[in-house]
């Protein structure tokens, strides 16, 4: 059965630096999510994509995030300078436009210290 | 803005119980969605509800969802160990998906 990846499933990273997550969605999936979750706390939408665009985004994904489909397969999570309250699991999910379901991956953690 | 509330946010259950969570939402939107997590874990995709009086069922597991009252709810029948879990609606407003705050599931022997 077809799946979402994402890597890393751990990435620890300085106050300020750059960093990238990656995850590549179900092939035949054209909608793409990102969204976090602050340990313990709700599931917070951050941004979908489409036909290699933004679709919605919310209002945390601000200027420091950017998102991006390199190649036919990736699609890639930025955050420019990593701030402590970036701390949180972040998922990638795709969506099915058939039966409208939502396939997330298993997450990456991102500690900011 | 769309706004998910979900109640209760934490329920203990005795095994063979039945209960109800209740998800309200602000907003008109066409498609509503429950998931499981366990700790530690990612989201497990359980239903998605895409109409007025749309009901499904999985094993122990019921969710409907009323458009007009802007309300889905998740049955829980006879519950067992197996389920305790955290439970998550969430809605769909335009590709800009609102989830509730979780509601916490123990099922007791």
């Amino acid at each position: 059965e077809p799946e979402v990846t994402q890597t890393p499933s751990h990435q620890v990273t300085q106050m300020g630096q750059e960093v990238i997550l990656r995850c590549v969605p179900i092939s035949n999936h054209l909608y793409f999510y990102w969204y976090r979750q602050i340990l313990g706390q709700k599931v917070e939408f951050l941004v979908s994509f489409y036909n290699n665009e933004i679709s919605e985004k919310s209002e945390i994904f601000d200027d420091q995030f950017s998102v991006e489909r390199p190649d036919g397969s990736n699609f890639t999570l930025k955050i420019r300078s990593t701030k402590l309250e970036d701390s949180a699991m972040y998922f990638c999910a795709s969506m099915n436009t058939r039966s409208y379901e939502q396939y997330f991956g298993p997450g990456t953690r991102l500690t900011v210290t | 803005e769309l706004k998910v509330e979900q109640n209760p946010l934490f329920l203990s259950m005795q095994e063979g119980k039945n209960y109800t969570i209740y998800c309200n939402y602000s907003t008109t939107s066409d498609r509503l969605y429950w998931y499981r997590q366990d700790p530690g874990k990612s989201l497990e995709s359980l239903f998605v509800l895409l109409s007025n009086g749309a009901v499904k069922q999985e094993g122990r597991l019921m969710a409907s969802l009323d458009t007009k009252a802007r309300l889905s709810t998740l049955h829980i029948t006879a519950a067992v160990h197996d389920l305790s879990a955290t439970y998550f609606c969430a809605v769909d407003g335009n590709n800009d998906m609102r989830f509730g705050a979780g509601t916490r599931l123990t099922v007791k022997p």
